[in-house]
């Protein structure tokens, strides 16, 4: 079974301008997570949906959103991007049962803002 | 509110000699607690994890953990390191009423010398 594919792997945009991540689950697994990794802040959770729906939402900007679609594949989206949105993206997929769920982790995508 | 600490920013052992990751979490009721690893500019490899049950978990690689519950500690350990082994670990904790969004230590880096 295929993991969890993240594109593009690595992008450049300068400052101002906006960006689309692609994020494609495990097959069957419904749950689709992203989290934002930096070296001064760590690994922190930006949003997870379900089912289309945003169900969980972290402590970030509106500029930062994203949606899921009934094939569960996920986008993220930054606008007006800001030198501190320079990190490494990643994205998880779980099965969601309800019950003991694992994530499993995409490679990420390294965005630069430059 | 859930949170991990991770003690050790950075530990350096000697290939062949036993490894022993801090990890210390916060929650209110029973976790589910996780241990990843992260090679440099890759996603996040699952090692183990504990829902319930048997508190000694074993994962791949040769990695163990410890569910204590009465020091709200998981800490990993292998008998013995490989050069391999050098990369980021990642202590994780996810509630079972906020399925996809778990929380993170800020990681520990294992440097081994050969």
């Amino acid at each position: 079974k295929a993991g969890v594919t993240q594109t593009p792997r690595y992008l450049i945009k300068t400052r101002g301008q906006q960006v689309t991540l692609s994020c494609s689950p495990i097959s069957g697994h419904r749950s689709v997570s992203w989290y934002q990794q930096t070296p001064g802040q760590g690994l922190q959770f930006l949003f997870e949906y379900f089912s289309e729906t945003q169900r969980n939402k972290g402590n970030f900007p509106g500029r930062f959103s994203g949606r899921q679609f009934s094939n569960s594949r996920s986008e993220m989206n930054v606008s007006t991007l800001e030198l501190g949105d320079s990190a490494l993206y990643l994205c998880a997929s779980s099965l969601d049962t309800g019950g003991t769920d694992t994530q499993y982790f995409g490679p990420g995508t390294r965005l630069t803002v430059l | 509110a859930q949170s991990v600490t991770q003690p050790d920013i950075h530990i350096t052992v000697s290939e062949g000699a036993s490894l022993e990751l801090r990890c210390n979490y916060s929650y209110g009721a029973t976790p589910y607690l996780f241990w990843y690893v992260q090679s440099p500019g890759q996603g996040l490899q699952l090692l183990l994890k504990y829902f319930s049950g048997d508190t000694l978990v074993q994962g791949i690689k040769g990695f163990e953990a410890e569910f204590k519950r009465s020091q709200s500690s998981f800490n990993l350990r292998k008998p013995s390191v490989h050069w391999s082994d050098a990369a980021e670990y990642f202590c994780a904790v996810g509630a079972r009423t906020n399925a996809g969004k778990s929380t993170f230590g800020d990681g520990t880096t294992l440097t081994v010398k050969p």
